[in-house]
């Protein structure tokens, strides 16, 4: 099994709706949580940076945590098709390295 | 502000060569880490760098070594290329004790 889990998708909506995206992990001693967007054959650019349980909003971004159920959201409002890209969870403790353990990614399109 | 370089963008290497790929940190961080990413995966961690020493370690093999300038560029080395090491690199840098990680464009390794 691996530490994190996240649906690869694809994942197609239209112009407009709001998208929820997820992962789920194993290792309970992961307190930072992000959420990464990647446009093909570029780089991961950090989109949200969530410490411990809770909330963020930024934008049309929120990020949520739940780590009584180790699981993370990200809600994309009023979805675009500039929001259309591989969105990939990571996670790390505060242990050792700056580590980041990612989800295999979701590949999202919003269709005009 | 100047974010997270890499060279070369796209090197072709043939089994068994040797490659050696290139990073400037963002300006201002001391620690760079490198990243794997197979064609439609997440990144896998390979290891990390602050002040010149290996930080931490992935599942990846002695072939892959590295390397931290003072002035925080950092080099990846791959020796004796198997067709798997195929796949982006990433590189990503951050400030010791933040986890909030910055990463490049990526260098596109073929190896047939």
């Amino acid at each position: 099994q691996k530490e994190v889990e996240q649906d690869p998708g694809p994942l197609s909506v239209p112009e407009g709706a709001i998208v929820s995206l997820n992962c789920t992990y194993s290792n309970s001693a992961f307190q930072y949580f992000m959420w990464y967007r990647q446009y093909s054959r570029k780089g991961p650019e950090l989109l949200m940076y969530t410490y411990s349980s809770g909330n963020k909003e930024d934008g049309r971004f929120t990020a949520q945590v739940d780590k009584s159920s180790k699981y993370i959201s990200l809600f994309i409002r009023d979805s675009q098709p500039s929001d259309s890209a591989t969105y990939l969870c990571a996670m790390t403790s505060r242990e050792g390295a700056q580590k980041l353990v990612f989800g295999q990614g979701t590949r999202l399109t919003i269709n005009p | 502000e100047t974010g997270v370089t890499q060279s070369p963008t796209h090197l072709i290497k043939t089994r068994g060569q040797q490659v050696t790929l290139r990073c400037s940190s963002q300006s201002g961080h001391n620690t760079v880490s490198w990243y794997q990413q197979a064609l439609g995966q997440g990144p896998q961690f390979i290891f990390q760098y602050y002040r010149e020493e290996e930080n931490g370690r992935g599942n990846f093999p002695p072939r892959f070594s590295g390397l931290q300038f003072p002035n925080y560029s950092s080099e990846l080395n791959v020796n004796a290329l198997e067709l798997d090491d195929s796949a982006l690199y990433l590189c990503a840098s951050s400030l010791a004790g933040v986890e909030k990680l910055f990463f490049g464009s990526g260098t596109q390794l073929s190896v047939l």
